[in-house]
């Protein structure tokens, strides 16, 4: 199976708040996973991504946690800020190419 | 470091006519993806190449929808005969050369719109 199940589908956060944004994959043979962030009328940007042989990755604000037993991998963005508000997308690559999940439109509220 | 240039930005045709989208990839970048995304949903997968070489057609469309990247210029999608539920918004991805490299990296994307 080639899909990438992302939710929730949006969310709202308090401004320094934690944003958690959840998905989980059925394919084995991914081997990348990447989180992009994409504000509207404009391309998704690389965000911050994971090796399956890792269980965690943080830079600055932006943490991944990924679990591979489960299929499951995790975005968290500590310290919400309103320049946060986008929509975040997850991703799973095998054979060069992506998966997308559906997205989850994140709003901070100041 | 210029990133992925896509041009046009904004395609308006009507029903019947052929749209050409372009993209050129990052310096140093040999590797081109194109994704296209429908309106509140994710990007899909729709071809992958390499200079002068189609490498993974899977997510392309049987009909009407074909792609290249020559040797010399942009990588180009081609749309024949494009149709309402080709409106969409397009998206060019570059990667490195090097295997070890999974990054792809997005262009603004074109956002085609048919009448």
């Amino acid at each position: 199976q080639q899909q990438v199940k992302q939710s929730p589908q949006s969310l709202i956060v308090q401004k320094g708040g934690i944003s958690i944004i959840n998905c989980a994959y059925e394919n084995t043979a991914f081997d990348y996973f990447p989180w992009y962030q994409q504000f509207p009328g404009k391309g998704p940007a690389l965000l911050i991504a994971i090796r399956p042989d890792v269980s965690e990755k943080k830079e600055g604000r932006f943490t991944i946690s990924f679990n591979k037993s489960a299929k499951q991998f995790s975005l968290h963005i500590m310290d919400s800020q309103p320049g946060d508000s986008a929509t975040y997308f997850c991703a799973a690559q095998g054979a060069q190419k992506l998966v997308f999940g559906q997205g989850t439109r994140l709003t901070i509220n100041p | 470091n210029a990133g992925v240039m896509q041009n046009p930005r904004h395609l308006v045709r009507r029903r019947g006519q052929e749209a050409r989208l372009r993209c050129s990839p990052m310096k140093g970048h040999s590797h081109v993806y194109w994704y296209r995304q429908l309106p509140e949903e994710g990007l899909k997968f729709m071809v992958y190449l390499q200079k002068e070489n189609i490498i993974d057609e899977s997510g392309m469309p049987k009909e009407r929808f074909s792609a290249e990247f020559p040797k010399e210029g942009p990588s180009i999608l081609r749309i024949q005969q494009v149709v309402r539920g080709d409106s969409a918004a397009y998206f060019c991805a570059s990667s490195p050369l090097s295997s070890t490299t999974y990054e792809q990296y997005f262009g603004p994307g074109t956002r085609l719109t048919v009448t």
